[in-house]
């Protein structure tokens, strides 16, 4: 019930393009929704996030689209560039009082080729 | 720069040897989280601690251990190495734990058990 599936575990796209990743979750608990970027050797930084009671968020070429009812969301990149390349993490996040933990998706390596 | 530290950088050392792997927060940040990435395992949530108090605990191993110190700074204790612990161990800190707080990820520790 903690899993969160991502897909797809690759993508190539073309500069200029259209980048879609998609992660459904099972817990109804879960009530926070981040993306996360990670460039090689570094640590994963917050790309956009998401509330569960908000449809879609859009913030500059990122938007995540997200369905509660079909327990799904998905991050859209607009105008992919080269520098977009890199490992893109779904997560949720459910947590109680001052208890707090992020479940990731398994990721999804993005090259946008120039 | 996030504002996290990790040290150190990069950790080689043997099976069934013991490490400390540290980690200051963000300034301000009372909650502390530990993260292990591997590559079959993806990102996965080991532990949060909350104003040196444990609050949330993930897939952590007996053999692993935490603390968070009144300076605010953690510190992760692996014991008995094994060659599957080789993975990178991330820290991250955040200001609070209420739905929304993002959590701010150090450059992490790169462990090597030979």
């Amino acid at each position: 019930q903690q899993q969160v599936k991502q897909s797809p575990q690759s993508l190539i796209v073309q500069k200029g393009g259209i980048s879609i990743i998609n992660c459904a979750y099972e817990n109804t608990a879960f009530d926070y929704f981040p993306w996360y970027q990670q460039f090689p050797g570094k640590g994963p930084a917050l790309l956009i996030a998401i509330r569960p009671d908000v449809s879609e968020k859009k913030e500059g070429r990122f938007t995540i689209s997200f369905n509660k009812s079909a327990k799904q969301f998905s991050l859209h990149i607009m105008d992919s560039q080269p520098g977009d390349s890199a490992t893109y993490f779904c997560a949720a996040s459910v947590g109680s009082g001052s208890a707090r933990q992020l479940t990731f998706g398994s990721g999804t390596q993005l090259t946008v080729l120039p | 720069d996030s504002g996290v530290t990790q040290t150190p950088k990069h950790l080689i050392t043997a099976t069934g040897q013991r490490v400390t792997l540290r980690c200051s927060p963000r300034s301000g940040d009372l909650s502390v989280y530990w993260y292990q990435q591997s590559l079959d395992q993806g990102l996965q949530f080991l532990i949060q601690y909350y104003n040196g108090e444990e609050r949330a605990k993930g897939n952590i191993l007996e053999r692993f251990s935490a603390q968070q110190f009144p300076d605010l700074h953690s510190e992760l204790n692996l014991s008995s190495l094994e060659l599957g612990d080789s993975a990178l161990y991330f820290c991250a800190s955040s200001v609070g734990t209420l739905s929304g707080s993002e959590q701010f990820f150090g450059p992490g520790t790169r462990l090597t058990v030979l």
